[in-house]
């Protein structure tokens, strides 16, 4: 049972243009969401959470939107950039659980120079 | 910028020998997570410690794998015997609570022969 979904599993996009990463859920208790982003043989790294309370957050480049009605999630970056090449993941919590996350199975976004 | 640790960075051995991860969290978090990724799936909880007190090791098979906290800096993770089908990449994530991002070490890179 996948309660976080990715359906996108890679992603290219050119270099200034923006970039939509997209992300399903189906547990409706879930109520805190975060992006990571994971470069090769590295760990991921946190990129940016939003509360269940707020259907929008943003930070610089990358902004969080959140659809509860539709249980979805995306990730924005514009402009895109080489860089940001990386397999990116969507996790999410639920109240019940602590902070246990539960991971989609992560998208690899390619920006062209 | 502090870090969570994990030793060592790759570990190849043959089937059947005992298998020891080990993973120091950032200093003052309370909660320690022990995740592995493979080819055909995005990351898989195997399980979490809260203030060093086993929370859920549900995702761990049972009979081979074992996870302790010993004390506050070092977390462990043991493959005993070890089997091929263990081969993947485990990491070790920190953090604090709910409503707070975890942060992940750069994994253990495990290859069983």
């Amino acid at each position: 049972d996948q309660q976080v979904k990715q359906n996108s599993p890679s992603l290219s996009v050119q270099e200034g243009r923006i970039s939509i990463l997209n992300c399903d859920y189906t547990n409706s208790m879930f109520d805190y969401f975060l992006w990571y982003k994971k470069y090769p043989a590295e760990g991921p790294t946190f990129l940016i959470s939003i509360s269940s309370i707020k259907d929008k957050n943003e930070d610089g480049r990358f902004t969080v939107f959140l659809n509860k009605s539709a249980k979805h999630l995306s990730l924005h970056i514009v402009p895109s950039q080489p860089g940001d090449s990386a397999v990116y993941f969507c996790a999410a919590s639920d109240g019940t659980s602590g902070s246990r996350l539960t991971f989609g199975e992560g998208t690899q976004l390619t920006v062209n120079p | 910028d502090a870090r969570v640790t994990q030793t060592p960075r790759h570990k190849v051995t043959e089937m059947g020998q005992e298998v020891t991860m080990r993973c120091q969290p950032i200093l003052g978090h309370n909660t320690v997570f022990w995740y592995r990724q493979t080819m055909m799936q995005g990351l898989e909880l195997l399980a979490y410690f809260r203030n060093r007190a086993p929370l859920d090791d549900s995702g761990m098979p049972k009979d081979r794998f074992s996870a302790e906290m010993p004390d506050a800096t070092l977390a462990t993770l043991k493959i005993q015997p070890s089997e091929p089908r263990d081969s993947a990449v485990y990491f070790c994530a920190s953090g604090l609570s709910k409503g707070q991002p975890q942060h992940f070490g750069d994994g253990t890179r495990l290859s069983i022969l």
